[in-house]
């Protein structure tokens, strides 16, 4: 069985820095394709960022330049490093396995996690 | 940037009738569709892809139709565990991978 477990979240300050964590168990994060979306209190669902399985990424224009995807394939566990957050960042963020290129159809998202809140603010 | 809107924003419909959502796609997204439901203080679940193929474990009661920039969501006779918010994505052009803004699904 597929499970995510994100942690990580917290109270920071506009400017801060956090990292979210995403532990997998039910099938490996280095063969996968990996994604993390974000939902601000009270609204939709927006995508933040994509990890191809052998190492590209893509971000959202606004996350680029301040977040960065990652994984650790021994602890088969995905990275979501915040730099420079902002007031707007504000949202609970899911990470999710991802179809893809392998896939006849790609990218969406087959399995999330529970969600870690984010709350940025002075 | 591919623009998904959802219509409508709120939904009535009393138990045991049909619901149809709305997703309409600023331009021509062929069937790269998805639907998902978020129940209240749950993660999203992937119901849809391919506009029209449902998820592993999926009631038959889901269907979804639709190509190019107009799609559907049809619930046919409501469980009480449909009423959720549902939201469609789009993965043709990428990035950014864009998300309507969700329809809420409520009981009348």
């Amino acid at each position: 069985e597929v499970q995510l477990v994100e942690s990580g979240g917290g109270l920071i300050q506009p400017g801060g820095s956090l990292r979210l964590s995403c532990a997998a168990s039910g099938f490996i994060v280095s063969t996968n394709y990996m994604t993390w979306v974000r939902q601000a209190p009270g609204k939709g669902l927006e995508w933040v960022s994509l990890l191809y399985s052998g190492g590209t990424t893509k971000y959202a224009d606004s996350v680029k330049g301040r977040f960065t995807i990652s994984k650790d394939n021994s602890k088969n566990t995905l990275y979501l490093q915040m730099d420079r957050l902002r007031v707007e960042d504000t949202a609970v963020y899911y990470c999710a396995k991802t179809t893809g290129r392998d896939s006849s159809d790609w990218p969406y998202f087959e399995s999330w996690g529970q969600g870690t809140l984010v709350t940025v603010s002075s | 940037e591919v623009v998904m809107t959802q219509s409508p924003a709120t939904l009535s419909v009393s138990p045991g009738d049909r619901a149809t959502l709305s997703c309409r796609a600023s331009q021509n997204i062929r069937k790269t569709l998805a639907w998902y439901q978020q129940r209240p203080g749950q993660p999203p679940r992937l119901l849809i892809y391919g506009a029209s193929t449902r998820a592993t474990g999926i009631p038959a009661r889901f269907s979804g139709s639709g190509s190019g920039t107009e799609f559907t969501l049809t619930i046919s006779s409501l469980q009480s565990e449909d009423f959720a918010v549902y939201y469609c994505q789009q993965y043709n052009e990428w990035p950014p991978i864009t998300f309507g803004q969700g329809t809420r699904l409520e009981i009348k």
